[in-house]
């Protein structure tokens, strides 16, 4: 067990329709990193936030958004879903902005598109 | 930007056996770090281990070893004495070194699926 969690851990809904995805870091970690997993993109880099700050984004659609809020758990909000949008979402933290060592990673949420 | 490349999609070893799985990337930076992260069927990832570009040593953990070799840009990882528990996909991944603009983002390989035979 990683300390980060993540709920729910399966989530199936209609294409159109918006979800919203929760992160809860190890404790006292202040990054929170969103990577997606899909059979077509492999594993990429989503977005992060620090200590409730936006610090960077990567292949992030913009039907996606992101948010980290005081008590530091993220919510990662996906909206006009698609069939593409089916994946594994994982959630990582980290103590530091920029860690030199690892990133936790949280059980993923998988998103099923129907 | 950053790629890393892993150019076997599967593999198989017998158990006890030795296996050694490649990974090549492509930087221009001086200082980065690398890693191999474990998906067993559970979908969890696992850090296995990690190197720091600046260190010429190559990390080993338990079983688990890495040869590093940064002109040829090339991050092989080496398990010894396969269990079946070894049984899962592998990734290898990149991270720059953390200063000023770099977040600490770690950027994947494709995955390596690895069976580990009775």
């Amino acid at each position: 067990d990683s300390g980060v969690t993540q709920t729910p851990k399966h989530l199936i809904t209609a294409t159109g329709q918006r979800v919203t995805l929760r992160c809860s870091p190890r404790s006292g970690d202040l990054s929170v990193y969103w990577y997606q997993q899909s059979l077509d993109q492999g594993l990429q880099f989503l977005i992060q936030y620090y200590n409730g700050e936006e610090r960077a984004k990567g292949n992030i659609l913009e039907r996606f958004s992101a948010q980290q809020f005081p008590d530091l758990h993220s919510e990662l909000n996906l909206s006009s879903l698609e069939l593409g949008d089916s994946a594994l979402y994982f959630c990582a933290s980290s103590v530091a902005l920029a860690p030199v060592y690892e990133q936790y990673f949280g059980p993923g949420t998988r998103l099923t598109v129907t | 930007a950053q790629t890393v490349t892993q150019s076997q999609p599967e593999m198989s070893v017998q158990e006890a056996e030795t296996v050694t799985l490649s990974c090549t990337y492509d930087t221009s930076e001086s200082n980065y770090y690398l890693f191999w992260y474990k998906q067993p069927p559970s979908r969890q990832m696992i850090l296995v281990i990690r190197q720091e570009a600046y260190k010429q040593q190559n990390a080993t953990e338990n079983r688990f070893s890495v040869n590093f070799q940064k002109a040829a840009k090339s991050f092989s990882l080496k398990i010894s004495d396969s269990q079946l528990g070894d049984t899962a996909m592998y990734f290898c991944a990149f991270m720059k070194s953390p200063n000023a603009g770099n977040t600490g983002k770690l950027i994947f390989g494709q995955g390596t699926t690895l069976q580990v035979k009775p």
